[in-house]
């Protein structure tokens, strides 16, 4: 069965950092990108940031771009996400999802992890 | 950015309607377009993948349609618990999401 728990977050005040993670299990993790997805109450999914199986390549929404930085360790099936200068705007429900493949829609979705700005 | 939008923004139907949700892309996104259900306290679940393919699972009365800009998720007779609301979602260009349809059952 897949498995997606995220973890990292909380409370933080404006312009601080936190760093999220996603334990994996259920499938093999280095064969798939990964994403991260954040909804704020109220409101649809957006799309943060996204990397390909291997690590090599990255991919953000320009709401992440130069805060942002997402990373993986294949040999632990970790995905993070190191946010920098956080915003009031950047508070919402942050989800880690797999790919169903390279590129592809997103067919399992942990339970998300609350991020919180505030001061 | 392409964006999507979805109307109507609020369906009220009664079980065994049938439901019409349409999604409208400022740009060609090709076929490369999604539909998710989330439901309250529920993370994102992935109905159908470029624009027609239902996902493992998902029942038959659930189908897509559509490509270039216009697409079109069709509930052909609704359950109660197809309330919801559903989210386009393309991968043409990075990714984006609609701001949703809210299905209501009664």
């Amino acid at each position: 069965e897949v498995q997606l728990v995220e973890s990292g977050g909380g409370l933080v005040q404006p312009g601080g950092s936190l760093r999220l993670s996603c334990a994996a299990s259920g499938f093999t993790f280095r064969n798939y990108g990964m994403a991260w997805v954040r909804q704020a109450p109220g409101k649809g999914p957006e799309y943060v940031s996204a990397i390909g199986d291997s690590g090599a390549n990255t991919y953000y929404g320009d709401s992440a771009k130069g805060r942002f930085t997402i990373s993986r360790d294949n040999s632990e099936n970790i995905l993070y996400l190191q946010m920098n200068s956080l915003r009031v705007e950047d508070t919402a429900l942050y989800y880690c999802a797999k790919e169903m493949g390279r590129r592809q829609p997103f067919d399992y979705w942990g339970q998300g992890t609350l991020v919180t700005v505030s001061s | 950015e392409i964006v999507l939008t979805q109307s109507p923004a609020t369906l009220s139907l009664s079980p065994g309607d049938r439901a019409t949700l349409s999604c409208r892309a400022s740009q060609s996104v090709s076929s490369f377009l999604a539909w998710y259900q989330q439901k309250p306290g529920q993370a994102p679940r992935l109905l159908i993948s470029d624009a027609s393919n239902r996902a493992t699972g998902i029942p038959g009365r659930f189908s897509g349609s559509g490509s270039g800009t216009d697409f079109t998720l069709t509930i052909s007779s609704l359950e109660p618990e197809d309330s919801a609301a559903y989210y386009c979602q393309q991968r043409y260009s990075s990714w984006t999401f609609g701001q949703g349809t809210k299905v209501e059952v009664k």
